[in-house]
Parts: C-alpha cells; sequence; structure tokens
C-alpha cells in the first residue's frame, strides 16, 4: 500500500504564477482534504473534496481551487500566487463512512516557495 | 466554533524524564480529539485519537492521553522520552458537526527536544 502520495515534492514558483499540486489518495479511500501548512504555524484546512464535488471550504481566497477525478485523486490549484503562499501543503486521504469517524491519513506534502 | 490551544510551543526534558505536553479544546459539540507528530520535513502521522469510547487513550510509541471533559483538556503524555520523540506535536479537533468527519482543526504545535 503506497499511502497517500504528493507531487511535486519540492517546487519553486514567481508572485503572480499559477501552480498545480496533485494528490494520491491512499487506497480505498475517496475523500481528499487540503491543509496549507506555513512556517512554525499548525495545519489550516482548505477544502475537502468528495465524490467530485468541494464538500466544505476553509477561510482561503478564491485563488484557491481545487479538483477531484474519477479515481479520487486530487489537483490543488492557486492562482497569482503570493509571497505569503510559500508553504508546506498537505494532503489527507480518508474513508466516508456517513458521520462515523474513519483516520485521515496524510501525505508528506509538497514544499511551495514563492519568490 | 471549535479551536485548540496548545500550551507551550516549546518543551525540553531530559532523555528517560516524563513528556507532557499539554492541549485545551473548545467545542459546541462532544468533540474527536487526535494527537499528530511531524518529524522534519514528513507529513503528519497519527499518535492517537479520542471519539467519545475510552477517557484514556493509548497511543503508539508509548504516547497516551486522557480525555478530561469538565477541564476541555486533552493533554500527551510518555512515562519516558527517547530521542527519537523529538519532533513537532499538533493536537487537533474534528468538526463533525454537519456529520463527516473531514476537517482537522490543528493547534499551533509544540516542539519537543529532548537532551542526553
Amino acid at each position: 500500500d503506497a499511502g497517500v502520495t504528493q507531487s511535486p515534492t519540492h517546487l519553486i514558483k514567481t508572485r503572480g504564477q499559477q501552480v498545480t499540486l496533485r494528490c494520491s489518495p491512499k487506497s480505498g479511500h475517496d475523500t481528499v482534504s487540503w491543509y496549507q501548512q506555513a512556517l512554525g504555524q499548525g495545519p489550516q484546512f482548505i477544502f475537502q473534496y468528495y465524490e467530485e464535488e468541494e464538500r466544505q471550504r476553509g477561510n482561503f481566497p478564491d485563488r484557491f481551487s481545487g479538483h477531484q477525478f474519477p479515481n479520487y485523486s486530487s489537483e490543488l490549484n492557486v492562482n497569482a500566487l503570493l509571497l505569503g503562499d510559500s508553504a508546506l501543503y498537505l494532503c489527507a486521504s480518508s474513508l466516508e463512512r456517513g458521520g462515523a469517524y474513519t483516520e485521515a491519513f496524510f501525505g508528506q506534502g509538497t514544499r511551495l516557495t514563492v519568490v | 466554533a471549535q479551536s485548540v490551544t496548545q500550551l507551550g510551543s516549546h518543551v525540553s526534558v531530559s532523555e528517560g524524564a516524563l513528556v507532557l505536553l499539554r492541549c485545551n479544546y473548545s467545542s459546541s459539540v462532544p468533540p474527536y480529539l487526535f494527537w499528530y507528530v511531524q518529524y522534519p520535513n514528513q507529513g503528519l502521522q497519527l499518535l492517537l485519537k479520542y471519539t467519545s469510547a475510552a477517557t484514556l487513550v493509548k497511543g503508539i510509541n508509548g504516547f497516551e492521553a486522557e480525555f478530561k471533559k469538565s477541564e476541555t483538556s486533552f493533554h500527551l503524555t510518555k512515562p519516558s522520552a527517547h530521542m527519537s520523540d523529538a519532533a513537532e506535536y499538533f493536537c487537533a479537533v474534528s468538526d463533525h458537526s454537519s456529520g463527516n468527519t473531514g476537517k482537522l482543526i490543528f493547534g499551533q504545535g509544540t516542539t519537543l527536544q529532548v537532551k542526553p
């Protein structure tokens, strides 16, 4: 079992550019959540995707958007990058069970640096 | 709204000493509570969780935590620290008020330093 895989592991972008981050969930999982972790901070929830739709969203601007594919993998897109978008972006996957608790598994993250 | 406060951004202990990392939560519904560990340049690994079963929860690597509703606390402990325990620790609460268990709300984190 490969667990949650994210790509790329690191990337550097220039202010104003656009970036796409990718996540493959753990085998058998159908729900993907994205988090932003700034240096020295706890992760902040960006949004969650289930059945190819955004189900919940945190307090992030519309520059942050996402997508979930039929195979449950997901992308996070950030437009018009700002220096403050520099962070570790974490993907977590879980299995929807009608409200019952299921553990979220995290990937290793993508380190985004905006210069 | 739910929130988590971790008391102490840095904790330093000697190898073999007791580890105590503090977490207080705020929740309008019975909470699900979690402790995660993060090693440098890595993702988050679940140490243990409380989901309304036993109030004393045992996790991996010898860690445990006790849910105390009266104190709104979920402190993490380990009787004897190992050098390998040095890492960043996050307390989190799950926002499952809408029926799903997706959104985790994290504290600011506590860096645990273990001295030889």
